[in-house]
């Protein structure tokens, strides 16, 4: 099936670096959306974006929705060990209540 | 409980055998759906019920694969003879009225499945 293009696959960080994850469609969403799955667990949601150019933010995270509406990009802040995990973006289209998820970013923080 | 929950937590099935995953999503939630996720991927979605209707499977896999929800809560999905490429987690998802169209889904912690 169909899957965004999520980079990076994965990432090895310092605690207290700063870490950057985009996403790509070739076509459009209406909503981008972060999650975050932890090893035996399901995704929990981190983020929404529901307009073009939105910027939104909580707490150390901040994310945006690109203004192609095609990309979307999450920033986590002084990272910290309990950041370890895979982030997934997944986006949806207006018409459809169907999340199309990337295949993920593998976080790891060193201490 | 207050969260989505899901069982078994593992399912180990020899090829051929049926199996069936239970989903309790949260109270009163009336959006209910079930993704399959890969080693390695993200989830899949396979389909949707709004309260007892089954509005959308076009993402199952085959038609050894059914889902229920009769009463509008508890759901099961149901594979038939499973084969090795069924291998997976399978997740469930529930969402309140007003914001399955936002996207905002809660998920539990799936049901893994091998296929030996």
């Amino acid at each position: 099936g169909q899957q965004l293009n999520q980079s990076p696959q994965s990432m090895f960080i310092q605690e207290g670096e700063d870490v950057s994850m985009n996403c790509t469609s070739s076509s459009i969403f209406n909503t981008w959306l972060w999650y975050k799955q932890d090893p035996g667990e399901g995704p929990v949601l981190l983020i929404a974006l529901y307009k073009a150019g939105e910027l939104t933010s909580n707490g150390r995270l901040t994310a945006q929705f690109g203004i192609t509406r095609k990309d979307s990009f999450l920033n986590i802040s002084a990272s910290i060990p309990s950041d370890v995990g895979i982030y997934f973006c997944a986006g949806r289209r207006s018409s459809n209540y169907k999340l199309t998820f990337g295949k993920g970013t593998l976080l790891t923080v060193n201490p | 409980g207050a969260g989505v929950s899901q069982s078994p937590r593992y399912k180990v099935a020899k090829r051929g055998q049926d199996v069936a995953l239970r989903c309790d999503p949260i109270s009163g939630h009336v959006s209910l759906f079930w993704y399959q996720q890969a080693l390695g991927q993200g989830p899949e979605f396979l389909t949707y019920f709004q309260n007892e209707a089954q509005l959308d499977k076009s993402g199952l896999p085959s038609d050894r694969f059914f889902a229920e929800r009769p009463e509008g809560s508890v759901s099961t999905l149901k594979i038939q003879r499973t084969q090795q490429e069924d291998s997976a987690v399978y997740l469930c998802a529930s969402s309140p009225t007003g914001t399955v169209n936002t996207g905002e889904l809660f998920f539990g912690e799936g049901s893994r499945l091998t296929v030996l």
